[in-house]
Order: structure tokens, then C-alpha cells, then sequence
């Protein structure tokens, strides 16, 4: 079985400062992982995957993962916040082994960008 | 650029009541995806579709759920009978085919039962 935990349900930054959210995963099989962000009244957007190509993912709009096995992590970093940065993010991780290939997601972290 | 499209945004029913929540999934895709999120809650897999049938469950679609593809276009998810629990976001996804590839999805229905 498979599954996400994001630490912090909320996290606030300052914009220009650095953006860090966490995302450890549990799986049985190397996995797929995934972060997704949600802007209001909008469907789940992709923002990068990790698919064992490289370590280090470069998404879209300045952020990027580095998918840590040792620590089972894929954390999602931007250097810069920008107000339009302000979201709900979503880390999930699929079973690279079942071609229906479900997503499983954490609980989401609402990122508040501040002036 | 191709897009999911739910509908409605909203819909409001009785405790009891049958709702049908449809999806229009991006037209050259074979795989298709319901998921829910419960308020507070995080987004939660309910089934996959492929093929004209369904490839994968979770234990939360029981026998209540239904999908179907009508006429290909359309992905609808049924539920026979509504409990005050299923109020939540419903999001439809579509991929277009079998590996690593992105699910699309789409804005969501919200749910209420009364």
C-alpha cells in the first residue's frame, strides 16, 4: 500500500523568500510521485513529476523536487515566492506497476504568500 | 488547449435522491478517473475506467457507485442513493494512455446532500 504524508496543513511565507514543502511517501515499489497545486474554484494542476529519470525535477512556474530515497522524501522547493503563488498543493505517488496507475495524495499544505 | 469539463459546479440534492455528476473528458484519452475530497479531507481515489470498463476501485465505491461511458464523450458517476457522507468535490481526471502520463483534471462538482 501506498501513501503521502505532507507536514504542515498551512505554511506562510514572505514573497521573494523561499518556498519549502514537505512530502514523505510510503510505497512497496519504487514510486511515482507527483505534486499538484489547486488554485481556488480550480481543478488539480500539475505542477512536476517524478518518474526515476533524475532526481532533481524542474516544474512548472520556478519549482522544482528532489526525489531523496534515503529519506523516502520529495520535497517541492521555489527560491522566490510570488503572490500568485498562494494555493493548495497536493504531493501523491503512484504504483508504477498498475497500468490504472492511481494516485494516492497527502493531506495538501495551503501555501499563504504574504506582501 | 484541451481541458476536462464537470458538470454542474454544484448541485444540491436530498438524502435519498440519485445524482448523476458528468464529465467530458479530453477527447484522445483512454483512461478515466473519479476522485473525491471530503472537506478538511484529502483527495481520495474512487475508481478507474478504461476500455469501457472499470479497471480499478477503491473501497469506498460500493455498490451505490456507478460509472459509465454513454457515448463516448461523456463520463458520468452515479450515485443510487445519497447519504449526507458523500457531500464532498468530485473530480473528474482523464489520461490519455497506459505508463507514466498526466492526469488531467477537471474543476470539480461540489456535492451536497441534505
Amino acid at each position: 500500500a501506498q501513501s503521502v504524508t505532507q507536514l504542515g496543513s498551512h505554511v506562510s511565507v514572505s514573497e521573494g523568500a523561499l518556498v519549502l514543502l514537505r512530502c514523505n511517501y510510503s510505497s512497496s515499489v519504487p514510486p511515482y510521485l507527483f505534486w499538484y497545486v489547486q488554485y481556488p474554484n480550480q481543478g488539480l494542476q500539475l505542477l512536476l513529476k517524478y518518474t526515476s529519470a533524475a532526481t532533481l525535477v524542474k516544474g512548472i512556474n520556478g519549482f522544482e523536487a528532489e526525489f531523496k530515497k534515503s529519506e523516502t522524501s520529495f520535497h517541492l522547493t521555489k527560491p522566490s515566492a510570488h503572490m500568485s503563488d498562494a494555493a493548495e498543493y497536493f504531493c501523491a505517488v503512484s504504483d508504477k506497476e498498475t497500468s490504472g496507475s492511481r494516485l494516492t495524495f497527502g493531506e495538501g499544505t495551503q501555501l499563504t504568500v504574504n506582501p | 488547449e484541451p481541458e476536462v469539463t464537470q458538470t454542474p459546479s454544484h448541485q444540491v440534492t436530498q438524502m435519498g435522491q440519485e445524482v448523476i455528476l458528468r464529465c467530458v473528458p479530453i477527447s484522445n484519452h483512454l483512461y478515466f478517473y473519479w476522485y473525491r475530497q471530503i472537506l478538511g479531507q484529502k483527495v481520495e481515489f474512487l475508481v478507474s475506467f478504461y476500455n469501457n470498463e472499470i479497471s480499478e476501485k477503491s473501497e469506498i465505491f460500493d455498490d451505490q457507485f456507478s460509472v459509465e461511458r454513454p457515448d463516448g464523450s461523456n463520463f458520468t458517476l452515479k450515485i443510487r442513493s445519497t447519504k449526507l457522507e458523500d457531500s464532498a468535490m468530485y473530480f473528474c481526471a482523464s489520461k490519455a494512455r497506459t505508463g507514466l502520463y498526466e492526469q488531467f483534471f477537471g474543476p470539480g462538482t461540489r456535492l451536497t446532500v441534505l
